[in-house]
């Protein structure tokens, strides 16, 4: 069965402008995890979508947001790019989310590479 | 923040045991372990998890001690593609987000 699937792998932008990048989790999946990881700060939380809700955020300005649309996929956004945004950025996509009383084994895409110039 | 320690790296000798140590000694009665591992450049990859009794799957074996304060991963025969950076995670149940913390980068040796 297909995996998580991120699109752009790879992708240029210039200060101030804004990116979205997008993620299609595997089939059946209802959670979409966003993850950003940069060589100083490893991999951070950003937000966790359920059923088109967001259910967890992480300590990222507002600049940065997602939504998860009707069939599970999810797109991230960050607006007003600055250098520090250039990261890998990870989705991880889970049967039941964060809010399963038991385990919740996340599954990763291979990143959005994002350079900030 | 993470719960875990783990060693920052380890080596080990190819075709030989790879155990790989974690501290979670804060860890309470409802809450997993899970391991994943990252090879580099490509996003994490689930290995295996644990609540209290010892797991094995077709990657790796989990040892929990009787007391849950740390675990072992153990790969039975280390291959140069078993060469990433190794994570513990300790998370509970409900609405917490999977904290990665530094890992173990792992060096399997020819």
């Amino acid at each position: 069965k297909a995996g998580v699937t991120q699109t752009p792998r790879y992708l240029i932008k210039t200060r101030g402008q804004q990116v979205t990048l997008s993620c299609s989790p595997i089939s059946g999946h209802r959670s979409v995890s966003w993850y950003q990881q940069t060589p100083g700060q490893g991999l951070q939380f950003l937000f966790e979508y359920f059923s088109e809700t967001q259910r967890n955020k992480g300590n990222f300005p507002g600049r940065f947001s997602g939504r998860q649309f009707s069939n599970s996929r999810s797109e991230m956004n960050v607006s007003t790019l600055e250098l520090g945004d250039s990261a890998l950025y990870l989705c991880a996509s889970s049967l039941v989310g964060t809010g399963s009383s038991g385990a919740n084994v996340l599954t990763f895409g291979a990143g959005s590479r994002l350079t900030v110039l | 923040d993470a719960k875990t320690t783990q060693p920052p790296s380890m080596d080990c000798a190819e075709g030989r045991a790879a155990n790989l140590p974690c501290n979670h000694s804060t860890i309470s009665g409802n809450e997993y372990v899970y391991w994943y591992r990252q090879i580099h450049s490509q996003g994490p990859q689930y290995i295996i998890h644990g609540l209290k009794n010892n797991e094995t799957n077709e990657m790796a074996s989990l040892i929990i001690t009787e007391d849950r304060k740390s675990s072992t991963l153990i790969l039975p025969h280390a291959t140069l593609r078993d060469t990433a950076v190794y994570y513990c995670i300790v998370r509970s149940p409900g609405n917490t987000p999977l904290v990665f913390g530094k890992g173990t980068r792992l060096s399997v040796i020819a």
